[in-house]
């Protein structure tokens, strides 16, 4: 069985500052996605970014990026030039490459943005 | 956004009272799910759907029943609510296949509150 673990429970970073939330996960798997998760206060769950297990390079999406460490299992999602818009829960999640795989999710980290 | 919706958003009911909660999506999407997440907690896997007439029980045990007649359609039922059932309940869709498609996407929640 795939698990998730997010050690951090919350997090805080001043407003224009880079906060890196911190992510490992256990599999036997080699072909897998790693994802980061945004859910603002009473708002919709949405994407932040996503990475393949096959692919080296880091995954960036404009102030997102991942520093995946697949030999240390490890996936950190870093946040540069925090907005206040960026206060939220975030969970990094887990699939395995195959078409009947559910997506697996660590208990989540509080990050609050302080003006 | 992606085009998956849920009604009621939000309701407040008596013990005893059965109550079905809606979910769409209008991306074709062959894989639906029902998540249980309490405030500021983890998600819990409690149905899920590969299909038409699939359904199958997720991770945490659930006293709700699901069913899948049409694609798009995936409404979660609770025959008798109690208080234990308070809690926000998250539907979701992807792709069937491994590969691009595995992203899964998230309608805004259904806060259900057993009195």
């Amino acid at each position: 069985a795939q698990t998730v673990t997010q050690s951090q429970p919350e997090m805080s970073v001043q407003e224009a500052e880079t906060v890196t939330l911190s992510c490992t996960y256990d599999t036997s798997e080699n072909n897998y996605y790693l994802f980061w998760y945004k859910q603002p206060p009473s708002r919709q769950m949405i994407l932040v970014i996503r990475q393949e297990a096959y692919k080296q390079q880091n995954a960036t999406e404009n102030r997102f990026s991942v520093n995946f460490q697949k030999a240390a299992k490890s996936f950190s999602l870093k946040i540069s030039d925090s907005q206040l818009g960026d206060t939220a829960m975030y969970f990094c999640a887990f699939m395995r490459e195959r078409a009947n795989s559910k997506l697996t999710f660590g208990k989540g980290i509080t990050l609050s943005v302080r003006p | 956004e992606a085009d998956i919706y849920q009604t009621p958003r939000y309701l407040v009911i008596g013990t005893g009272k059965k109550i079905t909660l809606e979910c769409s999506q209008t991306m074709g999407h062959d894989k639906m799910y029902w998540y249980q997440q309490d405030p500021g907690m983890e998600l819990h896997l409690i149905h899920y759907s590969y299909g038409v007439n699939s359904t199958e029980k997720g991770d945490l045990s659930s006293e709700s029943t699901v069913s899948r007649i049409r694609t798009e359609h995936f409404p979660l039922t609770l025959e008798s609510a109690r208080p234990s059932h308070t809690s926000q309940y998250l539907c979701a869709s992807s792709e069937l296949g491994a590969g691009a498609g595995n992203t899964i996407y998230f309608g805004e929640g259904s806060w259900l509150t057993v009195v």
